[in-house]
């Protein structure tokens, strides 16, 4: 079975664009969640969908969002790009949440640069 | 402070000895997960513990858990070289919030 993919994998954007990154769970995986890690302030959650509905949300500002396809495959978006939002873009899948079969699959990630 | 802190940060360790990293979190949890990281790739599920288990165990790995003193903590028995990375817990709640420590950076030296 195929892991969680994420595409792309670099991303160089200059401030004021915006990014859209993608990701493709685990095949039969409904739960899709989005982290953002970076060393300054380590991994955080940024949202959740579950059946093409947000389900949770981290403290991002409204430049960050998401939307989940009836295929379960997720999308993020960050729009106004700003050079702290220099990071790796991490997406992770599970069966689906709050089950016995929660555990979380994590992709190999997007590594945004924000110039 | 944040939840799901982790202790030590770094540890360095000879290849062959047992390595073990604690976390600790603040509200209550459905579950917690281990996961390991290697050089900023992606993350590699190692083991979930639940609010109602004690211990588990998946291969050279222990977990235990300790919900009274909203603490975790991760054993790797004979460590191996391979095992060099970071190790990061996660503290899920009934909601599905995760919240992630800021990692223990393990080196293990041949």
């Amino acid at each position: 079975k195929a892991g969680v993919t994420q595409t792309p994998r670099y991303l160089i954007k200059t401030r004021g664009q915006q990014v859209t990154l993608s990701c493709s769970p685990i095949s039969g995986h409904r739960s899709v969640s989005w982290y953002q890690q970076t060393p300054g302030q380590g991994l955080q959650f940024l949202f959740e969908y579950f059946s093409e509905t947000q389900r949770n949300k981290g403290n991002f500002p409204g430049r960050f969002s998401g939307r989940q396809f009836s295929n379960s495959r997720s999308e993020m978006n960050v729009s106004t790009l700003e050079l702290g939002d220099s990071a790796l873009y991490l997406c992770a899948s599970s069966l689906a949440p709050g089950t016995s079969s929660d555990e979380q699959f994590f992709g190999p990630g997007t590594r945004l640069t924000v110039l | 402070s944040q939840q799901g802190e982790e202790d030590p940060q770094a540890l360095s360790i000879q290849e062959g000895e047992n390595a073990t990293m604690n976390c600790s979190y603040k509200t209550s949890i459905n579950n917690l997960q281990w996961y390991r990281q290697n050089s900023g790739r992606g993350l590699v599920h190692l083991i979930l513990i639940r609010s109602n288990e004690r211990e588990k165990h998946s291969g050279r790995l222990r977990v235990t858990l300790d919900t009274s003193k909203k603490s975790s903590s991760l054993l790797i028995t004979a460590s191996r070289a391979a095992d060099t990375a970071s190790y990061f817990c996660a503290a899920y709640t009934n909601a599905g919030k995760s919240t992630f420590g800021d990692g223990t950076t393990l080196t293990v030296k041949p």
